[in-house]
């Protein structure tokens, strides 16, 4: 059964970065899309961007391909989403899940990350 | 504002019938792009309710039927129960902004 881990909250400062991780487990993922969605408080999701890790090749959402850089370890099937120049407005759970290469929906999803951006 | 337009609420008594409406254009679902449903409970992480317009993945009840229809898409609850209160997403991909995108949101409340 897949299974996506993420990382622990995070309380960054203004100005700062944050960088979580998104591990999967039972399966095969090579060739599958991790993608990065985001909700802020109260709020709907919002896709981010995403990575094929054996390709290493990220897409991003326009408004977020400033500040949010998405990397993977094919070797160990981690993803990972960075964002810079941290605002309160990024405080917000962050998501990893998971899409098959043919498909264009995301299962599983990981727990979600809450990151905190306060001075 | 998204991309996919979800009433902010819907709401009915144990055991109705109650439809979720995801309304987009045409670079999204009126494109042809598939569109797909999530439920998220308080404090989860979004679960997938239905795949490729009209499929339950194992598991999900058959009271939970999706439905497409030109730049529209819609989930239906039937036979609605205390369960079912959560908030619901659609999701498709729209080819002018080269992006998945998802729905405002519904949240659905039994009374």
């Amino acid at each position: 059964q897949v299974q996506l881990v993420q990382s622990g909250a995070e309380v960054k400062k203004p100005g700062s970065s944050v960088k979580v991780s998104c591990k999967a487990s039972g399966g095969t993922f090579s060739s599958y899309t991790f993608g990065w969605v985001r909700q802020a408080p109260g709020q709907g999701l919002e896709w981010m961007g995403g990575i094929i890790p054996i390709f290493q090749k990220a897409t991003y959402a326009q408004k977020f391909q400033v500040r949010v850089t998405i990397t993977a370890d094919a070797s160990t099937t981690t993803a990972y989403m960075e964002l810079s120049s941290l605002t309160s407005e990024d405080t917000a759970v962050y998501f990893c899940a998971i899409k098959s290469p043919a498909d264009s929906w995301f299962d599983p999803w990981g727990q979600g990350t809450l990151v905190t951006v306060s001075s | 504002q998204s991309a996919l337009t979800q009433p902010p609420s819907v709401s009915g008594a144990p055991g109705q019938r109650v439809t979720i409406s995801c309304t987009g254009s045409s670079s999204n679902i009126g494109a042809g792009f598939d569109v797909h449903w999530y439920q998220q409970l308080p404090g989860k992480a979004p679960k997938l309710l239905m795949y490729a317009n009209t499929n339950r993945p194992s598991g999900v009840s058959d009271r939970f039927s999706g439905s497409k229809s030109g730049i529209s898409a819609s989930l239906a609850i039937t036979g609605l129960q205390a369960e079912d209160e959560a908030d619901y997403y659609c999701q498709s991909y729209d080819t002018s902004l080269s992006a998945h995108v998802f729905g405002s949101g519904t949240k659905v409340t039994v009374l």
